[in-house]
C-alpha cells in the first residue's frame, strides 16, 4: 500500500514552453501534498505544500507564479513549470500524506520526474 | 531553521554491517526516518522512528535514537550490492506540515 506514482518520468522541453508534473496517490487518499526539487548529488528541497482543495503554501524563494501547484482532488496534484528555462531543469519529486495508510505522518513519494529545458 | 547532517559517503565490504549516522537539532520531532535512493528514482521509505523510542528493528534494519544527544542512526546488517544506494535521514517537527532532510550519505559495497 501508500503508492505513489508520477507522469510523466521524464520530460524535455524547448525554453519558454510549460510543462505540468502529475502526482498520484493510488491507493489512499493523499490530504497533503508536498512537491520537492533535488539538483544533482543534492538533498531534496521542499518547494511547497499543497492541501486538498485549498492554495498551495510555497518555501521562501520559491516563485508562486512560475510553479503553479493544483490540488483539486484527494488523489491528484499537479505542479506546472511555467515558461521554463534551463535553469528550471531538475528532478521534481511529489510526496503524499494522508489518510487510510497505516502512518498518517508519513510521507511516501513518488519516482520522480526528469526535466530537462533545452 | 532545522538541521540535519549526514557523512556524505559510506563504503564497506559485501557482508559487513554498514552503519549511517545523521544529527538533527530540533528536539521536537515527533518522527525520524529513513529513505534509500538509487539512481535516478525516487525516495523510498526504509523505516521511522517515534520520537519516545530509542530502538527499532525491522529484519537486517536497525534503527538507534539517541535523543538526548539528537543522534540517529541506521545499521544495515550483512550488507548487500543491492543496498548501494544514497540514504537520507529526515526529519518531522511536531507541529510542522514537511520533512526536513540530511544531505544524504552515498553507500558503496564492494562486492
Amino acid at each position: 500500500g501508500a503508492v505513489v506514482s508520477q507522469h510523466p518520468s521524464w520530460v524535455i522541453c524547448k525554453s519558454g514552453t510549460s510543462v505540468k508534473i502529475e502526482c498520484r496517490s493510488l491507493d489512499f487518499q493523499a490530504t497533503t501534498m508536498f512537491w520537492y526539487r533535488q539538483f544533482p548529488k543534492q538533498s531534496l528541497m521542499l518547494m511547497a505544500t499543497s492541501n486538498e482543495g485549498s492554495k498551495a503554501t510555497y518555501e521562501q524563494g520559491v516563485e508562486k507564479d512560475k510553479f503553479l501547484i493544483n490540488h483539486a482532488s484527494l488523489t491528484l496534484s499537479t505542479l506546472t513549470v511555467t515558461s521554463a528555462h534551463p535553469e528550471d531543469s531538475s528532478f521534481y519529486i511529489c510526496s503524499a500524506r494522508g489518510q487510510g495508510i497505516a502512518t498518517q505522518e508519513t510521507q511516501y513519494f513518488g519516482p520522480g520526474t526528469r526535466l530537462l529545458v533545452l | 531553521g532545522e538541521d540535519v547532517e549526514q557523512s556524505l559517503f559510506l563504503s564497506v565490504r559485501e557482508g559487513d554491517s554498514s552503519v549511517i549516522n545523521c544529527t538533527y537539532t530540533d528536539s521536537s520531532s515527533t518522527y525520524l526516518y529513513w529513505y534509500k535512493q538509487e539512481p535516478g528514482a525516487g525516495l523510498q521509505l526504509l523505516t521511522y522512528i517515534f520520537s519516545n523510542m530509542d530502538m527499532k528493528q525491522d529484519q537486517r534494519l536497525t534503527v538507534l535514537l539517541n535523543k538526548k544527544d539528537k543522534h540517529l542512526s541506521l545499521r544495515i546488517a550483512d550488507t548487500q550490492t543491492g543496498d548501494s544506494a544514497i540514504y537520507f535521514c529526515a526529519e518531522g517537527p511536531a507541529g510542522a506540515n514537511n520533512l526536513f532532510f540530511g544531505t544524504g550519505t552515498r553507500l558503496t559495497v564492494i562486492p
